[in-house]
């Protein structure tokens, strides 16, 4: 199976302020024929399921705030929110679904610092 | 409006069965991947079985032979029997529309106990 970890286990940032979530998959998620990594980035909010953020690792939900980007490196992966929000506080898990079983990271909590 | 709601949860004893059901609205479920996850304190998401539209089906190993997903294309209706359950089931059970675009259900409670 495709291990997905992501670092850190949580973060406290301040509003405004840069946040950024890693994912590492243990084998590479990037599918020759068409040259996309097969992950997805979500953002947990408590009471709510996951909302899709980016799909193919890059292409970003319709909806989500420019503040949102995400960058890709071999088997690495980031989401970084540029400025806080307060509304941003969630939990944000990678997915692969390179093949099954498809994985989830652990999650990240991102809190306000 | 595009929505997923599931229902079927509930209580339940151990070695008992139960068969959710998703409802798709606005789209429909047989040209789209669908996805069975789940959602527990212990192992947080779990990803549990997609059926792609061809009718493909995939499993993760801790459910295969005993969960079987199935559709209804006249009732836009996704299904997940779950046979011999454990209380390692217990948790939230979301219905996924994957891909570009992707929705979540609300979930539906399974407590095995």
């Amino acid at each position: 199976d495709i291990v997905m970890t992501q670092s850190p286990d949580s973060l406290a940032v301040s509003l405004g302020e840069r946040a950024t979530v890693n994912c590492r998959s243990s084998h590479a998620i990037l599918h020759s024929a068409n040259g996309k990594n097969y992950l997805a980035w979500y953002q947990r909010k408590p009471g709510q399921p996951p909302k899709l953020l980016f799909y193919w690792a890059s292409t970003r939900e319709s909806g989500v705030p420019d503040r949102f980007s995400v960058s890709e490196s071999g088997t690495d992966f980031s989401l970084t929110i540029s400025s806080l929000q307060a509304e941003d506080v969630a939990v944000y898990y990678c997915q692969q679904f390179y093949t099954t079983p498809w994985t989830f990271g652990q999650g990240t909590k991102v809190e306000i610092k | 409006e595009v929505q997923l709601v599931e229902s079927g949860g509930g209580l339940i004893q151990p070695g008992g069965s139960l068969r959710l059901s998703c409802v798709a609205s606005e789209f429909f479920v047989y040209n789209n991947y669908m996805s069975w996850v789940r959602e527990s304190p212990q192992k947080g998401l779990e990803w549990l079985s997609v059926i792609y539209g061809g009718g493909s089906i995939y499993y993760a190993d801790s459910v295969k032979g005993r969960f079987t997903v199935s559709r209804d294309n006249s009732k836009n209706t996704l299904y997940l029997q779950m046979n011999s359950l454990g209380v390692e089931d217990t948790a939230r059970y979301y219905c996924v529309r994957e891909g570009v675009g992707g929705l979540w259900g609300q979930g539906t409670m399974v407590t095995v106990s």
